[in-house]
């Protein structure tokens, strides 16, 4: 079956710092990327999306770049800020039942 | 856009009563609405998927009769906890979609979920 495999957190990055969050994923078919974040005690919010290969989502200063070779979708963002602690989940949507496969998610703290 | 009411966003309540969520697409028809459960510090479990007019798809190991699921419109969802223990306490959070695989799922705000 499908699965989302995501760095175990905390990160715990000082602000500007540099976030990179790693995202690999196994899937039957050909599946749809995306991003959500969390903020405490809230539901997901959509972060970012791609759903071909090459394709790059931004948003917010945060990239991800779908990489179906190395079937990957890491989230990075140059300079991080402290609204930017939360939770990070790496998700893939496929045809079939058009169900989300989340990954176990990865919180980030920003310290001043 | 897109925004995805749920409510309450927090109930208390003794054991044995049954308790309703509701989820509403406020702006926009969804074709199917998800039902998910949140532990502490983990990741979001599908329990349910659900479309307007016809029963609910529950995932493995979610009991239906516990976890009543009505989809009475294609902007109303509702998941009814019924006979609920403090084992049911979580997180519970809706989602709606518009579209096939490639459109995001939209999310409400969660309800926490307290049985005493």
């Amino acid at each position: 079956g499908d699965s989302v495999t995501q760095m175990e957190g905390p990160v715990t990055l000082s602000e500007e710092a540099f976030l990179t969050i790693n995202c690999t994923y196994t899937a039957t078919g050909y599946p749809s990327l995306f991003w959500y974040v969390q903020y405490p005690g809230e539901g997901l919010q959509l972060l970012l999306k791609a759903t071909k290969a090459d394709d790059k989502g931004s948003n917010k200063g945060f990239e991800a770049t779908y990489r179906k070779e190395t079937t990957s979708f890491h989230l990075e963002k140059g300079s991080v800020q402290v609204s930017d602690s939360a939770v990070y989940f790496c998700a893939l949507s496929e045809l079939a039942g058009n169900k989300l496969t989340f990954g176990g998610g990865t919180r980030v703290l920003v310290k001043p | 856009g897109a925004v995805v009411s749920q409510h309450p966003s927090w109930v208390i309540c003794k054991s044995g009563t049954s308790v309703k969520i509701e989820c509403r697409s406020l702006d926009f028809q969804a074709t199917t609405m998800f039902w998910y459960r949140q532990f502490p510090k983990q990741s979001l479990m599908l329990m349910a998927t659900s479309n307007e007019g016809s029963k609910a798809t529950y995932e493995q190991g979610v009991e239906k009769d516990k976890f009543l699921i009505n989809h009475a419109s294609l902007t109303l969802s509702t998941l009814t906890v019924t006979s609920a223990h403090p084992e049911d306490s979580s997180f519970y959070i809706c989602s709606a979609l518009v579209g096939g695989h490639r459109q995001p799922q939209h999310f409400g705000d969660g309800t926490r979920l307290s049985i005493l």
